[in-house]
């Protein structure tokens, strides 16, 4: 079975620019979460949803927005691009279940440069 | 304020001995426990998890201890293999609903031939 997958794998873009990075769950899983990890920390928060609705949203500013698609894939996306938003962009996605939501499995991740 | 706190950036650790990585966390209402392991370029493995209505969950070589009184935890790997030299991170997640992960800032585990 696949893993998650994000596309693309690595980016690089201008400050002011809008990104859209995209991801696709592992099948049968119906929550999707995104992550952004900057070097030396672990991954933050930015956003859950499940059954196409947002569940949750982290310390993120209103330029990060996300949605998900009736076949549960998702997208992210930034506006206005600033340097600091240089970092690993991880998507996971979990299963329904007693604690299924709380498992969640990782893609390989978006490496954004901004410059 | 960091709420899972990871305090060694590093451990090294000899083949085939114990490796045991800590983690402490501060949030009361945290009630489920994650490792994850991390390659360079690779996006976090999930490795084992723990309920707060557990002490301990055993997977393998791998096994988590819970300590809810001091809010710590710890992953203990038997014996170490060169192919576990990783960062692990330690997470944690509480309450129902809403359920992000809280991640540490993660431990470099290098396992030396």
């Amino acid at each position: 079975d696949a893993g998650v997958t994000q596309s693309p794998t690595h980016l690089i873009k201008t400050r002011g620019q809008h990104v859209t990075l995209r991801c696709s769950p592992i099948s049968g899983h119906k929550s999707v979460s995104w992550y952004q990890q900057v070097l030396g920390q672990g991954p933050q928060f930015i956003f859950q949803y499940y059954e196409k609705e947002e569940r949750g949203r982290g310390n993120f500013p209103d330029r990060f927005s996300a949605r998900q698609f009736p076949n549960y894939s998702s997208e992210l996306n930034v506006n206005a691009l600033l340097l600091g938003d240089s970092a690993l962009y991880l998507c996971a996605s979990s299963h329904p279940g007693l604690e299924g939501l709380r498992e969640q499995y990782f893609g390989p991740g978006t490496r954004l440069t901004v410059t | 304020d960091q709420q899972v706190k990871q305090n060694s950036p590093s451990l090294s650790v000899q083949e085939g001995r114990i490796s045991i990585l800590n983690c402490d966390y501060t949030n009361s209402m945290f009630d489920y426990f994650l490792w994850y392991k991390k390659y360079p370029a690779e996006g976090p493995t999930f490795l084992i998890s723990i309920s707060s209505i557990k002490d301990k969950n055993e997977d393998g070589r791998f096994t988590v201890f819970l300590n809810k009184s001091a809010k710590h935890l710890s992953l203990h790997i038997v014996p170490s293999q060169p192919g576990d030299s990783a960062v692990y991170f330690c997470a944690a997640s509480g309450g129902s609903g809403n359920t992000p992960l809280v991640f540490g800032k993660g431990t470099r585990l290098s396992v030396i031939a």
